[in-house]
């Protein structure tokens, strides 16, 4: 089966860091998405991830693990304007036609 | 204006009715794609197309209908309205098949109420 899964709610403090972490289950693999969506408004694209390791972007950066079915996203320097809901979404292979899941979203206060 | 772009925005409507929800991109992407959101269950694939005239169906396809029949609209039909149906909408587009790390760009959502 597919699984994503993904912590619920996360508060953190302006100016502080904070890890949101991923891990999955998936038929296939293909590479790894982060998504920043706030309230009401669309998903957008922060990263993709296909091999292991730490990618950098500025205050963000992604890091994957194949081989543990896991993955984070690392928020540096965090602001106000950060309190939104993450989105981490597998890209799957061709066993099962390269389809997208997305797990259910991790939303992120970030307090004064 | 340039983008991708969904209307209505807003629409409640009544179970048993039929309701059509529109995406338009101007980008000449040659993959669009449907999701719903809903609390808990996060996006999920309704219906994709890989270029017009050609679709095929995602994870929670049942009771919806799409066509492409231009590259830049991509139109998705609930033939009957069910409550279950009710639930935020989203479009995306991508240059390429997500196979190749291609990210896809969302519209604005429609959020759709079934009385």
């Amino acid at each position: 089966g597919q699984n994503i899964d993904q912590p619920t709610e996360m508060t953190a403090t302006e100016g502080a860091i904070v890890q949101i972490n991923c891990t999955y289950q998936t038929s296939g693999f293909n590479g790894l998405f982060w998504y920043q969506q706030h309230a009401g408004e669309a998903p957008t694209f922060l990263s993709y991830n296909v091999l292991d390791g730490l990618e950098e972007k500025g205050r963000f950066s992604s890091f994957l693990s194949r081989s543990k079915g896991y993955s984070y996203l690392l928020l540096k320097e965090l602001q106000m304007k950060d309190s939104a809901s993450y989105l981490c979404a597998v890209l799957g292979d061709n066993t099962g036609g390269f389809k997208t899941i997305f797990g259910a979203g991790t939303r992120l206060f970030v307090k004064a | 204006d340039a983008g991708i772009t969904q209307s209505p925005r807003y629409k409640i409507t009544e179970t048993g009715r039929q309701v059509t929800l529109m995406c338009h991109q101007t980008w000449s992407h040659s993959y669009m794609f449907w999701y719903r959101q809903d609390l808990g269950h996060g996006l999920r694939l309704i219906y994709y197309s890989a270029a017009a005239d050609i679709t095929d169906k995602g994870e929670v396809p049942d009771g919806y209908v799409v066509s492409r029949s231009k590259t830049e609209n991509f139109p998705l039909t609930l033939e009957s309205a069910t409550r279950s149906q009710t639930s935020v909408y989203f479009c995306a587009s991508s240059e390429s098949f997500p196979s190749s790390g291609e990210t896809q760009y969302f519209g604005p959502g429609t959020r759709l109420l079934v009385l």
